[in-house]
């Protein structure tokens, strides 16, 4: 298993400022995901994130306004620039685990709940 | 497409069973998840099922998957309070890729 953490738990932020999120993995994994969860919503996917190669990004979802950092095998960042109100959602990030690419079992970190004011 | 639905709200009372339903239309998923989540709080893996299996139990829980219809479903036994929670069914399609699909969620309400 895979245990997540991620940080800050929860922001509010002005519009126009950026907010840069941490996720931290107990163990060498592949791929990370980052997620959004919009107010009473299902979650998306923003982008898949590699270690060594640039992030690839959904459809709706760009790497100006979403960038990404993927240092090593144990961490991301994901950065939401140019807050407006729109972008209050929850962010979590995402694990399938393991260093291969066998299919496992997806873990989550706690998710930043971030509100823009 | 991967596409994943779920029915919006179920009401169940307290000691009864919950069944929570799911359809997902990629037949190439290997894992289905049922995740939990509590209202300001993040999702927690409830427990999944690998495609070539039929059914997984975890005490209260019961998980049914026909690959034929793609048709998941959760069963809680002996529903209580403290599962009154969203709960969102997810795949994760095979191959090296290996993100998670999520349906929409069912807000699952207990009655005392």
């Amino acid at each position: 298993s895979a245990v997540i953490s991620q940080k800050p738990s929860r922001d509010i932020c002005q519009r126009g400022t950026s907010l840069t999120i941490q996720c931290q993995v107990d163990s060498q994994v592949t791929m990370m995901f980052w997620y959004r969860q919009q107010p009473g919503q299902s979650l998306t996917l923003i982008a898949t994130a590699n270690q060594g190669s640039e992030a690839t990004y959904e459809s709706g979802f760009v790497i100006d306004k979403f960038p990404i950092s993927r240092p090593n095998l144990t961490f991301s960042t994901l950065t939401v620039s140019n807050l407006s109100p729109e972008d209050s959602s929850i962010y979590l990030c995402s694990t399938t685990g393991g260093y291969t690419f066998m299919n496992t079992e997806a873990f989550f970190g706690q998710g930043t709940r971030l509100t823009v004011v | 497409g991967e596409d994943v639905e779920q029915s919006l709200f179920l009401s169940v009372r307290e000691g009864d069973s919950s069944v929570i339903n799911c359809t997902y239309t990629d037949s190439s998923s290997t894992y289905l998840y049922w995740y939990k989540q509590e209202p300001g709080a993040g999702l927690q893996l409830l427990t999944y099922i690998f495609s070539n299996m039929d059914m997984k139990q975890d005490q209260r829980l019961t998980v049914l998957l026909n690959k034929k219809d793609k048709h998941l479903s959760l069963r809680i036994a002996d529903t209580q309070t403290g599962d009154s929670a969203i709960y969102f069914c997810a795949e994760s399609i095979s191959g090296g890729y290996q993100k998670v699909t999520f349906g929409t969620g069912t807000k699952l309400q207990v009655i005392p």
